[in-house]
């Protein structure tokens, strides 16, 4: 497709049960991100790709949360146990080119999850 | 610590007047970006710079790199631009400030 596309748009989740978000990035595209946004609040960085390697995973909250890309282009990020507080809209973006070079950033719509 | 700060956190204007958002950011970077999101609705890059100053229709963005600033400006605003306006730099990894919820008032 012509921008990043993200999967499920709405979930909803009881306490305790694992999700899978997916982000289809713009084809060709290197850098790949995530991001939680809390109602309100500006995204947090959860994780970063340059094509099939995770580079920094440091934004990540706990260890209940996984990312993967395993062929440089698709990525899913897992949640598990999903707790309350992970209730928030899951954005994902990517760019042409590395981070740190002066690449565009396009945004997918986001996953909003929502956990009972 | 918030590595981006943006003023102000709301702010509410009459259609037509003259707009502006501030960014200023601690870290060292090579790009400043200016965003843009719809209640509801998905992010959408308005701005890239890394210098000077850029202008697409109505808004225009400039950044000061020595002074760690950027600013946002809307001429002749309308309540179409109602957002929220967020600004994020670019250098080990991206920052996010927390948006500027502006709303025109017809």
């Amino acid at each position: 497709g012509a921008g990043v596309s993200q999967s499920p748009r709405y979930k909803v989740a009881k306490r305790g049960q694992d999700v899978a978000l997916r982000c289809d990035p713009i084809s060709g595209h290197v850098s790949l991100f995530w991001y939680q946004q809390a109602l309100g609040q500006g995204p947090e960085f959860l994780t970063y790709f340059q094509n099939e390697a995770q580079l920094d995973k440091s934004g990540l909250p706990s260890d209940r949360f996984f990312a993967e890309r395993p062929e440089g282009s698709v990525s899913t990020l897992k949640i598990q146990r999903t707790q309350q507080e992970d209730s928030a809209v899951y954005l994902c973006a990517s760019s042409l080119v590395g981070q740190g070079d002066t690449g565009e950033l396009f945004f997918g719509e986001g996953s909003r999850l929502t956990v009972l | 610590k918030n590595e981006v700060e943006q003023s102000p956190q709301n702010l509410t204007a009459q259609e037509g007047e003259f707009i502006t958002i501030n960014c200023s950011y601690s870290v060292g970077i090579s790009a400043l970006h200016w965003l843009q999101q719809h209640p509801g609705g998905g992010i959408v890059s308005l701005f890239m710079l890394s210098s000077g100053k850029k202008k697409h229709g109505r808004l225009i963005a400039t950044i000061n790199i020595q002074e760690k600033h950027s600013s946002l400006h809307i001429t002749a605003s309308h309540p179409r631009d109602s957002a929220v306006y967020i600004c994020a730099v670019t250098g080990n990894q991206f920052y996010f400030g927390t948006g500027t919820s502006l709303t025109v008032i017809p």
